[in-house]
């Protein structure tokens, strides 16, 4: 079974769309992340979630609404996409909020989004 | 000036070589460090976390400097399943919550 898991790998779409890519995590953790890594491999942390709450909100478009309908699932909405927004998308997971030196984030298998 | 910074590389080694690789961050407040593995075209995924004290995980060893502000990472006996990119990551404390930050990576290619 996937810990964690997105959907769609692959999304290719046309400037000024809108979108939205749906991460699951089965693990029972209780906090949510997603990431954005641009053509330079700069992973940057967008979004964080902790039992459906938002707990991290970094300087990120408007455009960009993350959604957490339960603690296993953190949903990214993007609208009226730009050819900026081109890049790989990573959910990830990680038990407890607060306690980084023991615990681990778990990242999905990303989601390549492309906008023409 | 980014907040965690790696050479790029590639660094290019043949099997059974030790490799060395450096990071540097500059948040004085940042608590953990670990180094994440990721292949190409996947997600990353935890190497190891690193230790003032030091600490080796079979062929590897990370090592922090909090005075220096400087992390590494040691692959004794390099293995061709070790060609990837070596991502360092500093933690930040955000409210009662924290983030990952990450450098741009270190691309190792190990050559048979």
């Amino acid at each position: 079974d996937t810990a964690v898991s997105q959907t769609p790998k692959y999304l290719v779409t046309q400037m000024g769309n809108d979108k939205s890519i749906k991460c699951e995590q089965n693990l029972g953790h209780d906090t949510m992340y997603w990431y954005k890594q641009d053509s330079k491999k700069f992973l940057k942390i967008m979004f964080s979630y902790n039992n459906k709450e938002l707990i991290i909100n970094e300087t990120v478009p408007n455009r960009f609404s993350p959604k957490s309908p339960d603690k296993a699932h953190l949903n990214l909405h993007i609208n009226s996409l730009e050819l900026g927004d081109s890049a790989v998308y990573f959910c990830a997971s990680s038990q407890v909020a607060g306690a980084p030196s023991t615990d681990t984030q778990y990242f999905g298998p990303g989601t390549r989004l492309t906008v023409l | 000036r980014k907040e965690v910074e790696q050479d790029p590389g590639p660094f290019n080694v043949p099997e059974g070589a030790t490799v060395a690789f450096n990071c540097t961050y500059s948040n004085s407040a940042s608590q953990s460090f670990f180094w994440y593995r990721q292949d190409c075209r996947k997600e990353p995924k935890l190497l190891m976390s690193v230790y003032s004290s030091g600490n080796e995980d079979g062929r590897f060893t990370a090592q922090l400097n909090r005075a220096s502000q400087y992390i590494s990472l040691l692959i004794r006996d390099s293995k061709l399943s070790d060609s990837a990119t070596y991502l360092c990551v500093a933690t930040t404390r955000v409210d009662s919550s924290y983030k990952l930050i990450f450098g741009s990576g270190t691309r190792l290619l190990v050559r048979p």
